[in-house]
């Protein structure tokens, strides 16, 4: 298996451009989420999605789409990328968890996003 | 709303010594808490969980974690520290109800283990 998968590792964009991240996983979770990380903040929730066809905003949805028309892949859209959106940007997925059981999450490697 | 507070930015210990990184937590409800670790651009990796039951939580790597109602912690130990364990250590929280499974995460403590 190889796990969660994001590409690009890299990417720098200019002020207004868009472009997707990508993430896939292969371990047939149902639920897959983006999460963004900034120095000294942890991680916060951007959008997740707990199976196909079904998303839902996070923490911080601004400036962010995302669709998932498979299991396997959940993309990230960036509309118009300003430079707060500079940061390190992480896909996870579990499976879906139930009350009494709630499933750890597996994170891809991250995609260092800048803006200028 | 739920929150974690991981109270120090850097922890530093000496190989062979025992570790403690802290975590608080405020939750609606009974919680359920992770300890996540995350090495040098790396992603993170899942170390262990409380969910219910013993108070005393075995991981991953020799980690283990103690949960306390009353004092709202969870904090990571570690017998003997080895170099090896220098990273970057994540608390998160997740409430009782809803499917999703919203993690919400501290800000992370460095953890440096000296030789």
């Amino acid at each position: 298996n190889a796990g969660v998968t994001q590409t690009p590792k890299f990417q720098v964009l200019k002020t207004g451009q868009s472009m997707t991240l990508q993430c896939a996983q292969d371990m047939n979770h149902e639920y897959m989420s983006w999460y963004r990380q900034d120095p000294g903040m942890g991680l916060r929730l951007i959008h997740y999605s707990v199976g196909a066809g079904i998303t839902d905003q996070g923490e911080v949805p601004n400036g962010y789409n995302v669709s998932r028309s498979t299991t396997e892949d959940f993309p990230l859209r960036l509309l118009s990328a300003a430079p707060s959106q500079t940061s390190v940007y992480f896909c996870a997925s579990s499976y879906a968890s139930s009350d009494r059981f709630p499933y750890e999450q597996y994170f891809g490697p991250g995609t260092r996003l800048t803006v200028t | 709303a739920q929150s974690v507070a991981q109270p120090e930015d850097q922890v530093n210990v000496a190989e062979g010594n025992p570790l403690t990184v802290k975590c608080t937590y405020s939750v609606s409800g009974n919680p359920y808490l992770f300890w996540y670790v995350q090495y040098p651009n790396r992603g993170l990796q899942f170390l262990l969980k409380y969910i219910t039951g013993d108070n005393l939580v075995k991981g991953s790597y020799g980690f283990e974690a103690e949960f306390n109602k009353s004092q709202t912690s969870f904090h990571l130990k570690k017998p003997s520290a080895l170099v090896s364990d220098s990273a970057l250590y994540f608390c998160a929280v997740s409430p009782l109800s809803g499917s999703a499974r919203q993690l919400t995460f501290g800000s992370g403590t460095q953890l440096t283990v000296l030789p």
